[in-house]
């Protein structure tokens, strides 16, 4: 079954406490994506990644961290850093080029207390 | 810098009536655009891009380069329409392409 998958669909994290949200596809896409997602802010764009060992910061970087190691896994971590980590994130993915369909994954909602 | 603007985050409808979602944009070099959508309980999906011409699902969008504007449009709305819908611009920045969405419509087709 082909596709883009993250997991856990929920998560729940005490404050404080690093936490990381896995993306995996099988879709042999190069170009990788992780956006965050909150109500009335649409999706807003955190880290992505074009080809393995190489990523670039989104817009609201600060407080995450990603890794690009194999081509098909793009595991993002959300520090004690990040102020307001309670969201819903989406991970997607692409072939490389402007013109190219995104694919998203099924979203993990992160609830911290 | 790339950016995407919905100037609206809700628009409600009557079955059969006209819809159009605005998108405005800024970029500057020559942007891709696309329309995303979300129904209940679904992935987010492609919609249509703007280099394909093409009308999917009975919904249309012109890219107007002197307005910045790639509004989304369908002469009759139905009610399987009511979903979140998003614009989003690819481009180039430091190299790389990077994917960026407005802050969504959310359509309601009411019967």
């Amino acid at each position: 079954d082909g596709g883009i998958t993250q997991s856990p669909k929920y998560l729940f994290r005490k404050e404080g406490q690093n936490v990381t949200l896995s993306c995996e596809q099988n879709l042999n896409h190069d170009a990788m994506y992780w956006y965050r997602q909150d109500p009335g802010q649409g999706l807003r764009l955190i880290y992505y990644s074009q080809i393995v060992n190489d990523f670039q910061k989104g817009d609201i970087a600060e407080g995450y961290s990603v890794s690009r190691e194999k081509k098909e896994s793009f595991p993002l971590t959300v520090t004690s850093a990040q102020k307001n980590p309670t969201a819903f994130y989406l991970c997607a993915s692409s072939h490389r080029g402007l013109r190219t369909e995104a694919f998203f994954g099924q979203g993990t909602r992160l609830t911290v207390v | 810098a790339q950016r995407v603007t919905q100037p609206e985050k809700l628009l409600s409808v009557f079955k059969g009536a006209p819809v159009e979602l605005k998108c405005n944009y800024s970029y500057s070099g020559s942007p891709e655009l696309f329309w995303y959508v979300q129904y209940s309980r679904q992935r987010l999906q492609l919609l249509l891009r703007h280099i394909s011409r093409e009308s999917i699902k009975g919904f249309t969008a012109d890219l107007n380069k002197g307005e910045t504007s790639f509004h989304l449009k369908k002469p009759f709305a139905q009610e399987e329409d009511s979903a979140m819908y998003y614009c989003a611009l690819s481009g180039l920045q430091g190299g790389s392409e990077k994917l960026v969405f407005g802050k969504g419509t959310k359509l309601t087709v009411n019967p």
